[in-house]
């Protein structure tokens, strides 16, 4: 079965430096979610979106930003990037908003030197 | 607004014996649970959920977990563990609101098996 894809599945950035992180959900579901687990951390929840439109938002910087486009794929934006951003980056989806069919990706890794 | 609370952050077992990894989670309104496993490097992947009806759930590579809403517990159960089952486990929650329905989780614990 098809899962929840994350592009990349590894990043390297300097700081200050911006990143775009892509997901694309699992075919027929309408909603995204965005988690950040930093080292040794239980997974936080920054934003989701549901048919398109931003449903809920978390502990997500301004310096963060995310979309979900037509297609039903997410991007989270990150500009000026700090040391501490440096984490694992999940996308979730689900259909139609329930918890109960949601499915992480692979997750991305981001490093900031 | 949602919380969990794993109370305990490292649990070593020896191979073979019995574990439970215990969860609270506190809620004004009703919820879903999950218990989540994530080996080293890799993934979050569901082991079982709790959303209605019978509050003993089943779920892969032998766990269980049994929801008590007098305690606001759901405890996760093996009883025999396997090297294999070294991991990180999170227990989560979401309420039922329409919409996204996020996850909440708890701060995970640490399980190691010795041989």
């Amino acid at each position: 079965a098809a899962g929840v894809i994350q592009s990349p599945r590894h990043l390297i950035k300097e700081k200050r430096e911006t990143a775009t992180l892509k997901c694309y959900p699992i075919p027929r579901h309408d909603t995204v979610y965005w988690y950040q687990q930093g080292p040794g951390q239980d997974p936080q929840f920054l934003i989701s979106f549901y048919e398109k439109m931003q449903s809920d938002k978390g502990s997500i910087p301004d310096r963060f930003s995310a979309q979900q486009f037509s297609d039903y794929h997410s991007e989270l934006n990150m500009s000026s990037l700090e040391l501490g951003d440096s984490a694992l980056y999940f996308c979730a989806s689900s259909k139609q908003g329930r918890a109960d069919t949601q499915y992480f990706g692979p997750g991305t890794r981001l490093t900031v030197l | 607004a949602q919380s969990v609370t794993q109370l305990d952050s490292q649990v070593p077992v020896f191979e073979e014996a019995p574990v439970e990894l215990r969860c609270n989670y506190s809620s004004s309104v009703s919820v879903y649970l999950f218990w989540y496993v994530q080996y080293p490097n890799q993934g979050l992947q569901l082991l079982l959920k709790y959303l209605s009806g019978s509050t003993l759930v089943k779920g892969i590579n032998g766990f269980e977990a049994e929801f008590n809403k007098s305690q606001t517990s759901f405890h996760l159960r093996k009883p025999s563990v396997h090297i294999s089952d070294t991991a990180d486990y999170f227990c989560a929650v979401s309420d039922l609101r329409q919409g996204a329905q996020k996850l909440v989780f708890g701060q995970g614990t640490r399980l190691t098996i010795n041989p």
